[in-house]
């Protein structure tokens, strides 16, 4: 069966460290991969989108990866804040402009 | 003002009531998108809509339905609300420009069913 997998738990790290987190899937195989940052009582938001042909994507503090071998992508945030706090969903493109959601990662950036 | 504004923020209610949670966009999109989101499971799609004469079901449509009134409007209804309909339901928009669009979400609306 089709699956994502994030990371159900709880991510803690230092202000100023590099925060990773880690979607991974099975039996897809997704044209493009976005993440998205959730705040408590609030929508999801937007942050990037990376294609298949492409292995890396950055904007400002953001850095995603993506392996179609390994069926992974990795979220990186450099030089993390407290605000950087909040939950993570990666989703994979089913086609169509559908988008399947994993259930996200808890990051909490301690100063 | 919010771009997607989703209607009420909170309800509670009954077993076996109709429900109506309205969305409505100022983007200009015309995809636009019912999740439903539960702990550890994540944002599951309901039904879809990607212009005023299109409508589809997603993975969860079982129990719900959908009208697409305009390009801005889109509601979501629960015929007879049963408790693990309890949830937070959120709507979404994206574009048609180009493939790979992103989704905007409105801010959701937590449903409680007793």
């Amino acid at each position: 069966s089709q699956k994502i997998e994030q990371n159900s738990e709880a991510l803690n790290i230092q202000e100023g460290k590099t925060a990773t987190l880690t979607c991974n899937y099975t039996n897809y195989s997704p044209a493009y991969l976005q993440w998205y940052r959730q705040d408590p009582g609030r929508g999801p938001v937007f942050l990037l989108l990376i294609r298949e042909n492409e292995k890396e994507k950055r904007k400002e503090r953001l850095k995603v990866t993506f392996d179609t071998t390994l069926k992974q992508s990795l979220f990186h945030i450099t030089a993390s804040q407290p605000a950087d706090s909040a939950t993570y969903l990666c989703a994979l493109d089913k086609g169509f402009q559908k988008l399947v959601f994993g259930t996200g990662t808890r990051l909490l950036v301690s100063p | 003002d919010a771009d997607v504004t989703q209607t009420p923020r909170n309800r509670i209610t009954k077993t076996g009531k109709r429900i109506m949670l309205e969305c409505s966009q100022t983007k200009g999109h015309d995809r636009m998108y019912w999740y439903r989101q539960d702990p550890g499971l994540g944002l599951r799609l309901i039904y879809y809509s990607f212009d005023v004469k299109d409508i589809n079901k997603g993975e969860i449509s079982d129990g719900y339905s959908v009208s697409r009134q305009a390009q801005a409007k889109f509601s979501l209804s629960l015929e007879s609300a049963i408790p693990n309909q309890t949830a937070l339901y959120f709507c979404a928009t994206s574009d048609t420009q180009g493939a790979n669009q992103p989704q905007h979400f409105g801010d959701g609306t937590r449903l409680s069913i007793l």
